[in-house]
């Protein structure tokens, strides 16, 4: 079984939508839970940081953690054709962090 | 601040062929990582270090050597590059246990092993 579940997409949507990006992980240990943004050809950046359950809100960005049904997920209201990019998410247990496969959206003007 | 540089961004390889990825990083960290990227098989972590002159293996070694001699430079070596290394490697550092603070990644290197 993969430490981290994450359903690959594509995803389309108009600019404007609201997105809903999800994760599911396997390790009840997992404290630490990340979201990455990685645009085509570069590298991935950091885009939220959540530790234990609960929601995090930063400008459009909502991440949500429920460990008791060990899932991850990311809100992207108003979304905006910059947001266009492959999501990735990563609990993390140890030293490291365990990556999802990533979740490519495309937001169209 | 250039953060984490990778040099080279791109390189063609004959099988069989060496060559050695250097990953530079500005920021003091004490923890750096190397990944590879493949379509449909996400991030892997290939191996890592925690500090200066250690190493440590990840989930994808075998075919990779590395080294930390210096605290801002992490090296990837391929001794023998075969089709299966072609794919695109992200070097990337963290403060201290990447848990706590999360990576800082390099742009990546896209390698081809022909």
């Amino acid at each position: 079984q993969k430490e981290v579940e994450q359903d690959p997409g594509p995803l389309s949507v108009p600019e404007g939508a609201i997105v809903s990006l999800n994760c599911t992980y396997s390790n009840s240990a997992f404290q630490y839970f990340m979201w990455y943004r990685q645009y085509s050809r570069k590298g991935p950046e950091l885009l939220m940081y959540t530790y234990s359950s609960g929601n995090k809100e930063d400008g459009r960005f909502t991440a949500q953690v429920d460990k008791s049904s060990k899932y991850i997920s990311l809100f992207i209201r108003d979304s905006q054709p910059s947001d266009s990019a492959t999501y990735l998410c990563a609990p993390a247990g140890g030293d490291q962090f365990y990556f999802g496969t990533g979740t490519s959206l495309t937001v169209i003007p | 601040n250039a953060g984490v540089t990778q040099t080279p961004k791109f390189r063609v390889l004959k099988t069989g062929q060496s060559m050695t990825l250097l990953c530079a990083q500005d920021m003091n960290h004490e923890y750096m990582y190397w990944y590879r990227q493949d379509p449909g098989m996400g991030l892997r972590l290939i191996h890592y270090s925690v500090g200066e002159g250690t190493t440590a293996k990840g989930e994808v070694p075998d075919g990779y050597n590395v080294s930390r001699l210096k605290k801002q430079n992490f090296l990837l070596g391929l001794e023998s590059a075969a089709p299966s290394q072609t794919s695109v490697y992200f070097c990337a550092s963290s403060l201290q246990t990447g848990t706590n603070y999360g990576y800082t990644f390099g742009s990546g290197t896209r390698l081809t092993v022909v």
